[in-house]
């Protein structure tokens, strides 16, 4: 079965960095796209980029872009979220997900696995 | 301030028929398919609708979700206590080139 297991929490200074994992399991893991997610406390879900397991293309939301790095490492079938120069916005729990797709003249798009999150807290 | 909007809150008895609406523009739900998730608190979404309309394995029939021009909506029947979580639409945007959510609707059963 499909599964995505997130690295445990972690809790930085301001200006500091996280690096979180989310290693993928039951499924080719070049097959798919790992998106991130995250849901600051309270808050809605937030999209912050994707990368493509296949070629490591990646696309990040305008918002993070110049601060958030993705990878994956085939070899173990894992992808990383490193975000920089964090700040107390940047607490929230952040999610891998896997985007699926099928199709052929027109693809579909959605994210049917989720790992359990991350906690990421940023206080001095 | 998220892009697709969803009402903060929705309620009703059980039994009831309870819908949930997202409304957005002409760039991400008229232009692409809706997925909807349900979220417990402290765990992580699951898939609820795919596509618009398409219910995943094990989600019973009781949840469905159309889509119209650039709004969508997600409909409960016979509301059971264990529907209380909160629901989010998301959609693929072209002008930003990104996935958006919605806010999320918190739905309480009375």
């Amino acid at each position: 079965q499909v599964q995505l297991v997130q690295s445990g929490a972690e809790l930085r200074k301001p200006g500091a960095s996280v690096k979180v994992s989310c290693k993928a399991s039951g499924y080719t893991f070049t097959t798919y796209s790992i998106v991130w997610v995250r849901q600051a406390p309270g808050q809605g879900l937030e999209w912050m980029g994707w990368i493509s397991a296949f070629n490591f293309n990646t696309n990040y939301a305008r918002k993070f872009q110049g601060r958030v790095t993705m990878t994956t490492d085939t070899s173990t079938s894992t992808a990383y979220m490193e975000l920089r120069s964090l700040t107390s916005d940047d607490t929230a729990v952040y999610y891998c997900a896997r985007e699926y797709y099928y199709g052929s003249d027109s693809y579909y798009y959605y994210f049917d696995y989720w790992g359990q999150g991350t906690l990421v807290t940023v206080s001095s | 301030q998220s892009v697709l909007t969803q009402p903060p809150s929705a309620s009703g008895t059980p039994g009831q028929r309870v819908t949930i609406s997202c409304s957005g523009s002409s760039s991400n739900i008229g232009f692409a398919s809706v997925n909807w998730f349900r979220q417990f608190p402290g765990t992580s979404p699951k898939l609820l609708i795919y596509t618009n309309d398409q219910r995943p394995s094990g989600v019973p029939d009781r949840f469905s979700a159309s889509k119209s021009g650039t709004s969508a909506s997600l409909a409960i029947s016979g509301l059971q206590s264990e529907d209380e979580a909160d629901y989010f639409c998301a959609a693929w945007d072209d002008s930003l080139n990104g996935w958006v959510f919605g806010g999320g609707t918190k739905l309480t059963v009375l």
